[in-house]
């Protein structure tokens, strides 16, 4: 079956412009995850849904990043007034629930460059 | 969530069986051992997970300390498709949903 997706594979973006980030997850997976893997660095968690609703928005490094999802489904990651450090590898997950026997499925990721 | 320690990197020969170890030695006994793998230019995917038992999967083997202090993912016979960084990960028994990602060990499979 289909696995998870994200669009744009690609974005180049010019620094303060915004960005959103689009994630379709497997039919059916509850729970939707956002990472994060920047150059040379490990994956570090941003956010993560449990159907339309955000328990945990910790991980988002700023006041300019903020996701949504709805309908159980689609979720967009949205940066506002991107800074070069924004340039990073954004990686979408979901899994049938949340919890920790639950694998979950990645995406292939958005390639994000702020230049 | 306990950390983990692994080696940045290992080198195995293709169709060679290669050992992935793992030290976590401030597991808690709800903690579950998980390992992803990430190929490179894709996103992470789940290899195997378990508690206590050694487990196997079609994919690898897992085999745990009797303290849990520590773990080997075992792959039976490595092929090219292997190479790839490879993480260990504990998970918090039912309520923990996130992955915290460390370095990994980085295999390199020679043909």
């Amino acid at each position: 079956g289909a696995g998870v997706s994200q669009s744009p594979s690609n974005k180049v973006t010019e620094k303060g412009k915004d960005v959103e980030l689009r994630c379709d997850p497997i039919s059916g997976h509850t729970a939707l995850y956002w990472y994060r893997q920047s150059l040379g660095q490990g994956l570090e968690f941003l956010i993560y849904f449990q159907g339309n609703s955000a328990p945990d928005k910790s991980g988002l490094p700023s006041d300019r990043f903020s996701a949504e999802r709805t309908g159980g489904s689609v979720s967009t990651l949205t940066i506002q007034r991107t800074q070069q450090e924004d340039s990073a590898v954004y990686l979408c997950a979901s899994s049938l629930a949340a919890g920790g026997f639950n694998e979950q499925y990645f995406g292939p990721g958005t390639r994000l460059t702020v230049t | 969530d306990a950390k983990t320690t692994q080696p940045n990197s290992m080198e195995s020969n293709e169709e060679e069986p290669v050992h992935l170890p793992c030290n976590h030695s401030t597991i808690s006994g709800t903690d579950y051992i998980h390992w992803y793998r990430q190929l490179p230019s894709q996103g992470p995917e789940y290899v195997i997970h378990g508690l206590t038992s050694n487990v196997n999967n079609r994919m690898a083997s897992l085999a745990i300390a009797e303290d849990r202090k520590s773990s080997t993912l075992i792959l039976h016979r490595a092929t090219l498709r292997d190479a790839a960084v490879y993480y260990c990960i504990l998970r918090r028994g039912g309520s923990n949903y996130k992955l915290t990602f460390g370095k990994g060990t980085l295999l390199t499979v020679n043909p």
